[in-house]
C-alpha cells in the first residue's frame, strides 16, 4: 500500500518568514495530494490540494509543488502569521479511492510574533 | 448544512466494554471513512464506505466494525474495547468526482482504561 513520509515533525519560524513542509510518497499510482491544517481540538481542514497532472498550485500565501518523478510534494507558506500556527498534514490518494487517504505523520508549525 | 457531525465528543470506557461512535453527514456524500489519530502517526484509515450497504477495511481495522445502512450515517462499533484503542477518532465524507475534498468531523476523544 501507499506510504507517506513527512518532514520536519516540528517547524518554528518568525512572523513574516516562509515555511516549507515536505512529503514523499511510495505509490506511483497516487494522483491526488491534499494538505490539511488541524487546529487544537478540531478536525483537519483542507487548505490546498493538487492533482498529479499539475506541477504547482497557488492560493494567496499558500502554494504546493509536486514532483512526480521524484515522488515528492511540498507545502510553501509565505509571509507567515501567528494564526498559521497549527499541525499540518500531507496526504495521498490512489486512483478513484475517494474514501481512502494515506496521511503523513504531521508537522507542528509555530509562528512566533 | 451541519457538514460532518460526530457524537460523543469525549468517552471513557473500561477494558472489555463496547460502544458505538456515531457519524452523520448532510451533504449527500457517497464516500465516508473512519480514521484514528495517534501522536506522531498522523491519521490512519480504519474502515471506509463507497455507498450505502458497501464497506471495506482500511489500514487498521482490527477491533472495529462498521455498517452503512443509509447514505447519511456511518457508525463505528468497538466490540470489546482495549487500551490500545485509546485515540482520537475522526469521521470524514467525500462527494467523489469531480470534487476531491474529504470533509472531517470534529472528532471523538476515546480513553480506554
Amino acid at each position: 500500500g501507499e506510504n507517506v513520509e513527512q518532514h520536519p515533525s516540528t517547524l518554528s519560524v518568525q512572523e513574516g518568514d516562509s515555511a516549507v513542509i515536505k512529503c514523499t510518497y511510495s505509490d506511483s499510482a497516487s494522483n491526488y495530494f491534499p494538505w490539511y491544517k488541524q487546529e487544537l481540538g478540531k478536525g483537519p481542514q483542507l487548505i490546498i490540494d493538487i492533482r498529479s497532472n499539475v506541477g504547482e498550485k497557488k492560493d494567496q500565501r499558500i502554494a504546493v509543488t509536486l514532483n512526480k518523478t521524484a515522488k515528492h510534494f511540498s507545502l510553501h507558506i509565505t509571509e507567515t502569521q501567528p494564526e498559521d500556527s497549527a499541525v499540518y498534514f500531507c496526504a495521498a490518494r490512489t486512483g478513484t479511492s475517494y474514501g481512502k487517504l494515506t496521511f503523513g505523520q504531521g508537522t507542528i508549525l509555530t509562528v512566533h510574533p | 448544512n451541519a457538514g460532518v457531525t460526530q457524537t460523543p465528543k469525549f468517552q471513557v470506557l473500561k477494558t472489555g466494554q463496547s460502544m458505538t461512535l456515531q457519524c452523520a453527514q448532510d451533504m449527500n456524500h457517497e464516500y465516508m471513512s473512519w480514521y484514528r489519530q495517534d501522536p506522531g502517526m498522523g491519521l490512519r484509515l480504519i474502515h471506509y464506505s463507497v455507498g450505502a450497504g458497501i464497506t471495506d477495511q482500511g489500514e487498521v481495522p482490527n477491533g472495529y466494525n462498521v455498517s452503512r445502512s443509509t447514505t447519511e450515517d456511518f457508525p463505528l462499533r468497538l466490540l470489546s474495547a482495549a487500551p490500545s484503542q485509546t485515540s482520537v477518532y475522526f469521521c470524514a465524507s467525500c462527494g467523489g468526482a469531480p470534487y476531491n475534498e474529504q470533509f472531517f468531523g470534529p472528532g471523538t476523544r476515546l480513553t480506554v482504561l
